[in-house]
């Protein structure tokens, strides 16, 4: 079936480092969906990527859907305190999401 | 607007009981996923349910089963609990089976003594 891979599973970052996790399947994706979880929270849709080679920004965040949409990836620009918290990749069509990265950043 | 709705928030019950969960979700939605998660992983994807039917389903045994009603609420239910069992067990919906922007609820947190 499906599998979903992120990485990396921690990155610990001094505030204003940037961050990038990677996730990448082993099937072509339809389209693929980005949640974040607080901790102690419950995940929370950040963004859908649809087409090949797709990128979309909101704000600090970058989101990249690769050419062969079998990967993808999520850069944090200058990171703040209030982006703690683990990022997942979800592939739509089989509901699998990966193992997540968690983000914790020292102020 | 009320968001997605489950309930009770936090169960304990002893191994070999049975537990039904419950989800109601976002006003205007109509599919109700299900997912499980162990304490440092990520969700893993139970079962979809749309109009009324399960749609798709993940790798969990058949200890795991569910309905959706005609109002589009949903219900988790596990039989002879084990203790690998325990988890947040996150109920999602969305407006369409084409897994767009997916909701979550709070969860419920699920010990098995």
């Amino acid at each position: 079936g499906q599998q979903v891979m992120q990485i990396p599973q921690y990155q610990h970052v001094q505030e204003g480092e940037d961050f990038t996790t990677y996730c990448n399947s082993s099937t072509t994706l339809s389209n693929i969906q980005w949640y974040k979880q607080r901790p102690g929270g419950h995940p929370v849709f950040l963004i859908q990527l649809v087409k090949s080679g797709e990128v979309k920004k909101q704000k600090r965040l970058t989101f990249q859907f690769g050419e062969a949409k079998k990967n993808s990836s999520l850069h944090i620009t200058a990171t703040q305190t209030t982006d703690v918290g683990t990022y997942f990749c979800r592939g739509a069509q089989k509901l699998v999401f990966g193992q997540g990265t968690r983000l914790t950043i020292n102020p | 607007d009320a968001g997605v709705t489950q309930s009770p928030t936090h169960l304990i019950k002893t191994r070999g009981q049975q537990v039904t969960l419950r989800c109601s979700p976002k006003s205007g939605h109509d599919t109700v996923s299900w997912y499980q998660q162990a304490l440092g992983q990520g969700p893993q994807f139970i079962f979809q349910y749309y109009e009324e039917e399960e749609r798709q389903r993940g790798n969990f045994p058949d200890r795991f089963s569910g309905h959706q009603f005609p109002n589009y609420s949903s219900e988790l239910n596990v039989n002879a609990l084990l203790l690998g069992d325990s988890a947040l067990y996150l109920c999602a919906s969305s407006w369409d089976a084409l897994n767009t922007e997916a909701f979550f609820g709070q969860g419920t947190r699920l010990t098995v003594v």
